[in-house]
């Protein structure tokens, strides 16, 4: 399993723009980058999944540079109820197993 | 439509006693998964489930932990002898397999051993 470093925590202010870096050195060339976002008292929720170069859906961007070693995760104005813990997860959707694995994630603090 | 859920919500036991967490997966979804998550930890991998195929039980933690999964749909978890290090919550996912396997999750099973 490729494994995930993130930051533990980051702090925000309403309407900034938030980038979440994760590193995932040893990636494989199948895996894919996934993003999951949980609020407090809730299951986790998909947010966005990219292979390579830059997804954008709604809620967020994902950035993925060319050697795939690290992602960022780009949250554009964030809001106080942006507030949650973001996990960044790494594993081959075609397996038949999904092999995604949550580590403890990044929580983000936005302050008015 | 409906969506992963837990029952119950909130389980209060005493140490020893056996406890039975049940997931009712969204409807068609192939695969499903258990996790644990303790207070202010990420999510600990219990058991996979895939079709027909034989259940992933690597990461459950002792042989008290153990899970079936019925006509592939609803599954149980079950917790024997259970100890106070039992106490998380207990959240399930289920997920289509190919489609990006995004995991919808139920909103959990809070379990307090006393």
């Amino acid at each position: 399993l490729a494994k995930t470093t993130q930051p533990i925590s980051m702090d925000s202010y309403e309407g900034q723009e938030v980038n979440i870096t994760c590193s995932h050195n040893n990636i494989a060339t199948n895996d894919y980058i996934t993003w999951y976002q949980q609020f407090p008292s809730q299951g986790p929720r998909f947010i966005i999944q990219g292979y390579k170069t830059k997804v954008t859906n709604e809620v967020a961007s994902l950035f993925i540079p060319a050697d795939r070693k690290s992602s960022t995760l780009s949250l554009p104005r964030v809001s106080l109820s942006d507030t949650a813990v973001y996990y960044c997860l790494v594993g081959d959707l075609n397996s038949g197993y999904s092999t995604l694995t949550f580590g403890k994630g990044t929580m983000l603090l936005v302050s008015p | 439509g409906a969506g992963v859920s837990q029952s119950p919500s909130n389980k209060v036991t005493e140490k020893g006693k056996d406890v039975e967490l049940r997931c009712d997966p969204i409807s068609g979804h192939t695969a499903l998964y258990w996790y644990r998550q303790s207070l202010g930890q990420g999510l600990e991998f219990l058991i996979y489930f895939q079709g027909n195929s034989a259940p992933d039980k690597s990461g459950l933690p002792s042989d008290r932990f153990s899970a079936e999964r019925t006509g592939g749909s609803v599954s149980t978890l079950t917790i024997q002898r259970t100890q106070q290090e039992d106490s998380a919550v207990y959240l399930c996912a289920s997920s289509l397999v190919g489609q990006n396997n995004e995991q919808f999750f139920g909103p959990g099973t809070r379990l307090t051993v006393l």
